[in-house]
């Protein structure tokens, strides 16, 4: 079975700080990796596809791949209270479809 | 970045009645999308693939007679629930993939809540 993992949380982070979200997959063959955020009662929406072992930034957001552990992590800088969502990790182990992990629900407090 | 739309994004119906849904990727052409149901506060749920110009397939435990998915072109994909009951009542979902040789993405939908009554 190939799986995705996250930590459920919540994870509550202040206002300014970084947040790290982590997520390991079962697949040492997958190319391919998404974070996604999902607002409450909307559906997901695409933060980040890494691809390459090593860091991808864009804007407040770094994601982080590595495939000898089998492990990719988001981190967002200077998180704002709209951070607030939950965050899917997300996995293409070849077959076109996408693996989810159940989430991580981050709390950014003021 | 890409986008898909999806529509009606609220729809209340009686049991028994049928509801289409549809999914439209509207800046590229997306010859596979998908399907998801999501309830509340648990995670999305899978239901089938839609392929442009072949059946669907569908994931284990999903009845393809229920769930009627058509994918007449490289920009939209129905789904229509069929004789629904009030245990159909769920937010469902569709995605896009764009793949273009070196990316493989696939682009959400905003959703369609259905209420059946």
């Amino acid at each position: 079975q190939k799986e995705v993992e996250q930590n459920s949380g919540p994870l509550s982070v202040p206002e300014g700080a970084i947040a790290s979200l982590n997520c390991t997959y079962s697949d040492r063959g997958s190319q391919s990796f998404f974070w996604y955020r999902q607002y409450s009662g909307k559906s997901p929406e695409l933060i980040m596809s890494i691809y390459s072992n090593g860091d991808k930034e864009d804007g407040r957001f770094t994601a982080q791949l590595n495939k000898a552990s089998q492990y990719v992590s988001l981190l967002i800088r200077d998180s704002q209270p709209s951070d607030s969502a939950t965050y899917l990790c997300a996995a293409n182990f070849g077959n076109e479809k996408l693996t989810f992990g159940t989430g991580t629900r981050l709390t950014i407090i003021p | 970045g890409a986008v898909v739309s999806q529509h009606p994004s609220r729809v209340i119906c009686k049991s028994g009645t049928s509801v289409k849904i549809e999914c439209r990727s509207l800046d590229f052409q997306a010859t596979t999308m998908f399907w998801y149901r999501q309830f509340p506060k648990q995670s999305l749920m899978l239901m089938a693939t839609s392929n442009e110009g072949s059946k669907a397939t569908y994931e284990q435990g999903v009845e393809k007679d229920k769930f009627l998915i058509n994918h007449a072109s490289l920009t939209l994909s129905t789904l229509t629930v069929t004789s629904a009951h009030p245990e159909d009542s769920s937010f469902y979902i569709c995605s896009a993939r764009e793949a273009s040789g070196v990316t493989d993405t696939q682009y959400f939908g905003p959703g369609t809540r259905l209420t059946v009554l």
